[in-house]
Formats: structure tokens, C-alpha cells, sequence
């Protein structure tokens, strides 16, 4: 089955502690991105990546890093993480350049206290 | 820079009534503009795609139009469900950022 597989689905922790979210996709696709979704303000791009090794800033960059060493993967890593990021993340990934249908994860729920 | 509206930000509909929700964007310059839809504690689901140089897309009782000269698009629900009841967002994929931006969706509720 075709998927975007995000973990962990819910995090609880505290300000400053290391994490990683990791996004796994099995669709072969070159583009994945992440995302962050607040009320109000809706869906955010944080960072994108057109194939490996190669990643791009989106929206709201700050706080956050990511890697893609293998074309599947591509973790978001919050190596100081601060209350403001407590948020809804989804990680996506897309054929070719983005343009095509994204394929979304199911979230991922941070709550940094 | 390119901004996504959708209104209403919330309806509520009895079953069997047809509906449209509305989108608008500022910036014509668009590969596609994508319809999805979001089920609480899930993520997104794609609905339709419309490409720049189509007018519309159908998938059973959604019809998706597009009108790229105004900045609009509409979704056309026919014979709403209790389980159409969900949060519909539309996004446009920017020909200049290379980024699909989002607007922030209609909530909508279809009682039985």
C-alpha cells in the first residue's frame, strides 16, 4: 500500500530536548516536505527536499533542520525545541518537482512544555 | 505574494442538499490548484487536481472548477453525507515559489 509514514504520532516533552520526527515514504517519489498546521494560520512549509541531498527552506524554517541521505526519508529534527513549535506536523511527498498529487502522512502531534 | 482564502470558514448543511465551497487565490502565476480533505486526527487526503489549463475535474459527486483569470475555484459536493463531514482545503502550487500554498479550509457538517 502506497503511504507516508510519520513518527511518532504524539510527543510530549519539555523545552530544549533534542527530538526527531522521522517520515518514511514507499511511493519512490523525489519531492517530500513538511508542514505545520496551527489554528488559524493554517498549513506552513517548513522545509522541502527535490530529491537527496538536497533540501530547501520554506515558509517557517527557524528551529528547524532536516536531512535526506536517502531518497525514502527525509526526519525533521528540532534540536532545541521551544513551546512556540508546539504544533500539528504532516510530511509529504510528491513524483517529480512537487506539482503532481502530495500524499500526506496522518501528523504528527508535538507539545513542547 | 501568493494568498489562498476559502470561505465560509464553517457550514453546516442538511443531508441530501448540494453545496460549494469557494476558493480564491491573489496570484494567477499556478501549476495546479489541488482540493483536499482533512478527517480530525488524520491528515490529508487529495481530492482533485486541476492543472492551470483546465477549466474542471469530476470524481463521482465532486466537480472541482477553476478559473485562473479571476483566482477562483469552487468545489461542487452534490447529494451531501453524514460522511462528507470533514475540513476541505485548497492549496495552489505557485509557478514562482515552486510551493503549494494552503488556504485554511471549510469545516463543513452535513447532519443527517
Amino acid at each position: 500500500e502506497a503511504q507516508v509514514t510519520q513518527n511518532p504520532r504524539y510527543l510530549i516533552t519539555v523545552t530544549g530536548k533534542k527530538l526527531t520526527v522521522t517520515c518514511s515514504q514507499n511511493m519512490n517519489h523525489e519531492y517530500m516536505s513538511w508542514y505545520r498546521q496551527d489554528p488559524g494560520l493554517g498549513l506552513r512549509q517548513i522545509y522541502y527536499s527535490m530529491n537527496v541531498e538536497v533540501t530547501d527552506k520554506g515558509d517557517v524554517p527557524e528551529g528547524y533542520k532536516v536531512s535526506r541521505k536517502e531518497k525514502r526519508n527525509f526526519p525533521l529534527i528540532l534540536e532545541s525545541p521551544s513551546p512556540n513549535q508546539t504544533s500539528l506536523y504532516f510530511c509529504a511527498s510528491s513524483p517529480s518537482s512537487g506539482y503532481r498529487t502530495q500524499h500526506f502522512g496522518d501528523g504528527t502531534r508535538l507539545s513542547i512544555l | 505574494k501568493q494568498e489562498v482564502t476559502q470561505i465560509p470558514a464553517a457550514l453546516s448543511v442538511p443531508e441530501g442538499e448540494n453545496l460549494v465551497l469557494n476558493c480564491s487565490f491573489t496570484d494567477s502565476a499556478i501549476y495546479n490548484l489541488q482540493w483536499f480533505r482533512q478527517d480530525p486526527g488524520k491528515g490529508l487526503t487529495s481530492l482533485l487536481l486541476i492543472q492551470s489549463s483546465q477549466r474542471e475535474q469530476t470524481s463521482g459527486r465532486l466537480n472541482a472548477s477553476l478559473d485562473k483569470s479571476s483566482g477562483r475555484s469552487t468545489l461542487y459536493i452534490a447529494a451531501s453525507q453524514p460522511g462528507d463531514s470533514a475540513t476541505y482545503l485548497c492549496a495552489v502550487f505557485s509557478s514562482n515559489t515552486g510551493k503549494l500554498i494552503f488556504g485554511q479550509g471549510t469545516t463543513l457538517q452535513v447532519k443527517p
